[in-house]
């Protein structure tokens, strides 16, 4: 299949402190994603980094992506309470493949 | 903000019985996604749909599944006969641009077979 692991499975930190996941995949990609879930509710685009691409950032978040060992991570900088949420990084294969393949998703706990 | 709007949002059925989960995409998207995710569980591919045709399908779509775009606006989902299993949650998705590959998700139909 396409898709790994990611971990931590669960993550819980304080208000303030650096969030890092991480997500490893199988195949080639041309992209990875990454995600986010409130608790019952859809899931929201929140960064896209290209198979040719290393790092990227956008606001608080920075995601790296390294292709040989077929890994990504996502850091979330200065963490707040309402970053609390599941975080699922997704691949998007090569040859015209349309749909993404989802992990298993991080949940993350950030205490005031 | 375009978003995708899902209907209903929650829908309790008896094992067997047809269900038919309704999607509105964003209008000028080309591409339309289902997708579920089994409680506490990772989202999983079910179908992509383009040009009023499946385009992709995972082995999860079996014959019980189908999809249309009966009219300009709606994208349905179709599950003829229900089993236990497929209790989960149906997120649709759209995107403009396939090469991107960024997509927009509803906020789900919960789907609770008894």
């Amino acid at each position: 299949s396409q898709q790994g692991e990611e971990d931590p499975q669960a993550l819980s930190i304080q208000e303030g402190e650096n969030a890092t996941m991480n997500c490893s995949y199988k195949t080639s990609i041309n992209n990875l994603q990454w995600y986010r879930q409130n608790s019952g509710r859809g899931l929201v685009h929140l960064i896209l980094i290209r198979s040719n691409e290393r790092e990227k950032h956008s606001g608080r978040l920075r995601v790296t992506l390294d292709t040989s060992k077929k890994s990504s991570s996502l850091l979330i900088t200065a963490s707040r309470a309402a970053d609390t949420a599941s975080y699922f990084c997704a691949t998007k294969g090569v040859q015209g493949a349309q749909k993404l393949v989802f992990g298993q998703g991080t949940r993350l706990t950030i205490n005031p | 903000e375009p978003e995708v709007t899902q209907t209903p949002s929650h829908q309790v059925t008896q094992m067997g019985q047809e269900v038919i989960l309704r999607c509105v995409p964003i209008s000028n998207h080309l591409y339309f996604y289902w997708y579920r995710q089994i409680l506490g569980q990772k989202v999983e591919f079910l179908v992509s749909f383009y040009n009023n045709e499946i385009s992709e399908k995972s082995e999860i779509f079996d014959d019980q599944f189908s999809v249309e775009r009966p009219d300009g606006s709606n994208f349905t989902l179709k599950i003829r006969s229900t089993k236990l299993e497929d209790s989960a949650m149906y997120f649709c998705a759209s995107n403009q641009d396939r090469s991107t590959g960024e997509l927009f998700f509803g906020e789900g139909s919960r789907l609770t077979v008894l």
